[in-house]
């Protein structure tokens, strides 16, 4: 079965600091991946999307960057972080059906 | 999301009674339309769907249905209970071949929260 793991649960980070979140999928190949942010009782904004390996599409403008250096991994980075960066940072997969999406357990991201 | 617009975004119903939220959508080429809850704290997850090639969809006490000609479809819970009490989001992801702009991305509505009273 498909599985998605995403890390750190937890992160509290000082302003100006670089940040780089993980998020693997197991047991499926060629998924299309996803990183979205959630402020507080906010809505999904898609940040990043990937359908394959190298090919990332960027929908904010942001200081954040995505990277898909393997099949199944998805990195969110950021050089220097900003107080506004803060959220719950929730990484997802489709897979070529593009139907169902799975989230990760999502990282609650905290900018001191 | 850009493709889909969602109303209420707050909605407070005594429990037993039922809630319905409405999402709306632009393209008229979108064949799937999911419907997820998010729970305080916990990652969104898929509770029912529908595909265009049917009108409604119904799994015990909750049901979807979907108007074409309209371009909207809408969640219906039934009895409804104190746990129902979420955050709920709707997709609509617009049909792209293999390799066309856009192709994959996933867009949410921007969510209702329910909130059921004892």
């Amino acid at each position: 079965s498909q599985t998605i793991h995403q890390w750190p649960a937890t992160l509290v980070q000082p302003v100006g600091s670089p940040l780089s979140l993980e998020c693997t999928v197991e047991g499926t190949s060629n998924p299309n991946l996803y990183w979205y942010r959630q402020a507080a009782g906010r809505g999904l904004q898609l940040l990043f999307y990937s359908v394959g390996i190298g090919q990332i599409s960027s929908e904010v403008p942001q200081n954040l960057s995505a990277s898909r250096p393997q099949d199944r991994q998805f990195i969110l980075s950021s050089k220097k972080l900003l107080l506004s960066d803060s959220g719950f940072y929730l990484c997802a997969w489709r897979g070529t059906e593009l139907t169902e999406a799975f989230f990760g357990q999502g990282t609650r991201l905290t900018v001191v | 999301g850009e493709n889909v617009e969602q109303h209420p975004s707050t909605l407070s119903v005594q429990e037993g009674d039922s809630a319905v939220i409405k999402c709306t959508y632009s393209d008229s080429a979108s064949n799937y339309f999911p419907w997820y809850k998010q729970e305080l704290g916990k990652r969104p997850q898929l509770i029912i769907d529908i595909r265009s090639n049917v009108g409604e969809k119904k799994d015990q006490r909750i049901a979807v249905t979907l108007n074409k000609t309209a371009k909207h479809f809408s969640l219906h819970i039934t009895e409804t209970q104190p746990e129902d009490s979420a955050v709920y989001f709707c997709a609509a992801p617009p049909k792209f071949n293999a390799g066309g702009t856009s192709y994959g991305k996933l867009t949410f509505g921007q969510g209702t929260i329910l909130t059921v009273h004892p």
